[in-house]
């Protein structure tokens, strides 16, 4: 199977810092990556869909501002949560997609993040 | 908007008895995809279902998609402690973006 690398696996903060997370596809070229986040004993829910070299589009109630995305190449995207505010507190999950049209979507280990 | 209801949210049974795992939905899917998930990883794909009325195995696992399309079951006989895990069913749409269900949070007491 493909691998996807996303780090950091776990990360604490305090409340008004940024928090940056990378998702690494690295054995293939990811031409779409998806940010899920996942609260305790919930199902993922999509927060925005990037392309690579272009701008992310945001599923309805996300801040792109306060969200931002970046997937500068096809093995690399990061989500970065400015300004980070213990209800972003949350499990982020990457994943990339390869091939042209059909989903085949992989999906990193997660991101467990704690603002306190 | 498409929606994937699955159910039931929360099961908790003893070793060696079956289940089924449900999502169904009003609307059409190319592909309707099963992961189990663990605390603290990413879902891990179990199998995806293709063709209506398509039935596939793994091991103990049974998985249907349904024949027009809109709903998948996962049965699972004798189970283990080992499946304890959320179970998650995801359909594919006509934009190749993933609809997921609500996930069931599996326990299976020994």
């Amino acid at each position: 199977g493909a691998v996807v690398s996303q780090h950091p696996s776990w990360v604490i903060c305090k409340s008004g810092t940024s928090v940056k997370i990378e998702c690494r596809s690295l054995d293939f070229q990811a031409t779409t990556m998806f940010w899920y986040r996942q609260f305790p004993k919930q199902s993922l829910m999509l927060m925005a869909t990037s392309n690579e070299g272009s701008k992310a589009t945001y599923e309805q109630g996300v801040e792109k501002d306060k969200f931002l995305i970046n997937h500068a190449s096809l093995t690399l995207s990061t989500l970065t949560v400015t300004s980070a505010h213990p209800e972003d507190s949350s499990f982020y999950i990457c994943s990339p997609t390869r091939g042209e049209g059909k989903n085949i979507q992989y999906f990193g280990a997660g991101t467990r993040l704690s603002v306190l | 908007t498409q929606l994937l209801e699955q159910s039931p949210q929360f099961l908790s049974i003893q070793e060696g008895e079956n289940l089924t795992v449900y999502c169904n939905s009003s609307s059409v899917f190319s592909s309707l995809q099963w992961y189990r998930q663990e605390p603290g990883e990413g879902p891990v794909l179990l199998v995806t279902v293709v063709t209506g009325g398509e039935v596939k195995k793994l091991k103990r696992l049974t998985f249907q998609f349904g024949d027009a399309r809109k709903d998948s079951s996962l049965h699972i006989t004798a189970a283990q402690p080992g499946d304890t895990g959320l179970y998650l069913c995801a359909g594919e749409d006509s934009n190749y973006q993933l609809i997921w269900g609500a996930g069931t949070k599996l326990i299976i007491k020994p």
